[in-house]
């Protein structure tokens, strides 16, 4: 069974300022994805990344961006620039590569960005 | 539709209820995911759908949880004799079942149990 630890329950940041919110995870498997979900108030659940694990190339969407570290099991997101709007709850999900596959979803990390 | 719908967006029932949880996926998505969001929570998966096939029920805690999806698109959760512990955020979630994997979510319904 796969397991995802986030374990940073809240963080802030001043609005223009960078942040990285840290996710480790436990597998056994070689090929699998890892995902960062953003949460607004609005309770929503928006796909704000996504790394293949054969990569090494870390992912990056705009301000968004990755340190995936694949021997440390480690997936942490850098939210630069940082905006109102970005504020919500970060989940970090593990998905193995098969057929189909389920999400390992993380407890989550709150963000506040404040003015 | 464009995105996942879910109906209803809030349900209030009574401790010992039945309640069926709706969700519509994304036109042509074959695989629908069922999760549960308790608060302060990440989403926990309990079922999968492949077209009307329910492949994986691994998740569903009991046996008052069923789900169905008969014609491979709309699909059902019921929770029969519901209980306090029943609240959370039930989520539905669809994906094509290509290459990319990604799964896209509904709003969800908020579940309480009195």
């Amino acid at each position: 069974a796969q397991t995802v630890t986030q374990s940073q329950p809240e963080m802030s940041v001043q609005e223009a300022e960078t942040v990285t919110l840290s996710c480790t995870y436990d597998t056994s498997e070689n090929n699998y994805y890892l995902f960062w979900y953003k949460q607004p108030p609005s309770r929503q659940m928006i796909l704000v990344i996504r790394q293949e694990a054969y990569k090494q190339q870390n992912a990056t969407e705009n301000r968004f961006s990755v340190n995936f570290q694949k021997a440390a099991k480690s997936f942490s997101l850098k939210i630069s620039d940082s905006q109102l709007g970005d504020t919500a709850m970060y989940f970090c999900a593990f998905m193995k590569h098969e057929g189909y596959s389920t999400l390992t979803f993380g407890k989550g990390t709150m963000l506040l960005v404040s003015p | 539709g464009a995105g996942v719908s879910q109906s209803p967006r809030y349900k209030v029932t009574k401790r010992g209820q039945d309640v069926a949880l709706r969700c519509d996926p994304i036109s042509g998505h074959v695989s629908l995911y069922w999760y549960r969001q308790a608060l302060g929570q990440g989403p926990e998966f309990l079922t999968y759908f492949n077209y009307e096939a329910q492949q994986d029920k691994s998740g569903l805690p009991n046996d008052r949880f069923s789900a169905e999806r008969p014609e491979g698109s709309i699909s059902t959760l019921t929770i029969q004799r519901t209980e306090q512990r029943d609240s959370a955020m039930y989520r539905c979630a669809s994906s094509s079942g290509g290459v990319l994997l990604e799964q896209f979510f509904g709003p969800g319904t908020r579940l309480t149990v009195l």
